[in-house]
């Protein structure tokens, strides 16, 4: 079947605007994450989805990053005021169920977001 | 803290040599540790993890928290095993939030 999908694949905003990234999991799957991998690190735990409600944004950096899973689907990052060092990819997984042991997460191709 | 650290940036060996990719990691408690991959031009996705002790891809890793380390090892390299790997551990209980090393890239030369 279909992975998880992400889109767009790439965006450039200017410093200062909103942006929205999508992300469409694996059908049936319950949890979803939200990551971000800046240049030259490893992913970055954002935030958390159990069904429609946000289990855990622990990992967002400000008030400035939002996300949303309204149907317990699809998921939206919104980023306002964008600023340079939001430069990155954003990653999306999801997985079956959220048990930490057994669990499989599944990665999205990532939305690269450039900041001008 | 959580962390995990991937002393390599870049791994460069020859087709048919032993491969061992270093991750070491800080948690108070007891984490489950994870190996993913990611190919050029792929996604990434998990190779391997310690609780279900397996091989994948001739890949196997050990746990040892004496030294909290989790090393990557092959035997014998192959070409098709470049990539980027990145370690990577999260609490086992509750919902699986990974916290990533740096990546290591792996360069198998024929």
């Amino acid at each position: 079947g279909a992975g998880v999908s992400q889109t767009p694949s790439n965006k450039v905003t200017e410093k200062g605007k909103y942006v929205e990234l999508r992300c469409d999991p694996i059908s049936g799957h319950t949890a979803l994450y939200w990551y971000r991998q800046s240049l030259g690190q490893g992913p970055e735990f954002l935030i958390y989805f159990q069904g429609t409600g946000a289990a855990d944004d622990s990992g967002l950096p400000n008030d400035r990053f939002f996300a949303v899973r309204p149907e317990g689907s699809v998921s939206t990052l919104k980023i306002q005021r964008t600023e340079r060092g939001d430069s990155a990819v954003y990653l999306c997984a999801s997985s079956y169920v959220a048990a930490a042991n057994t669990d499989t997460q599944y990665f999205g191709p990532g939305t690269r977001l450039t900041v001008l | 803290a959580q962390r995990v650290t991937q002393p390599e940036k870049l791994l460069s060996v020859f087709k048919g040599a032993p491969v061992e990719l270093k991750c070491n990691y800080s948690y108070s408690g007891s984490p489950e540790l994870f190996w993913y991959v990611q190919y050029s031009r792929q996604r990434l996705q998990l190779l391997l993890r310690h609780i279900s002790r397996e091989s994948i891809k001739g890949f196997t890793a050990d746990l040892n928290k004496g030294e909290t380390s989790f090393h990557l090892k092959k035997p014998f390299a192959q070409e098709e095993d470049s990539a980027m790997y990145y370690c990577a551990l999260s609490r086992n209980t509750g919902f699986q939030k990974l916290v990533f090393g740096t990546g290591t890239r792996l360069l198998v030369s024929p």
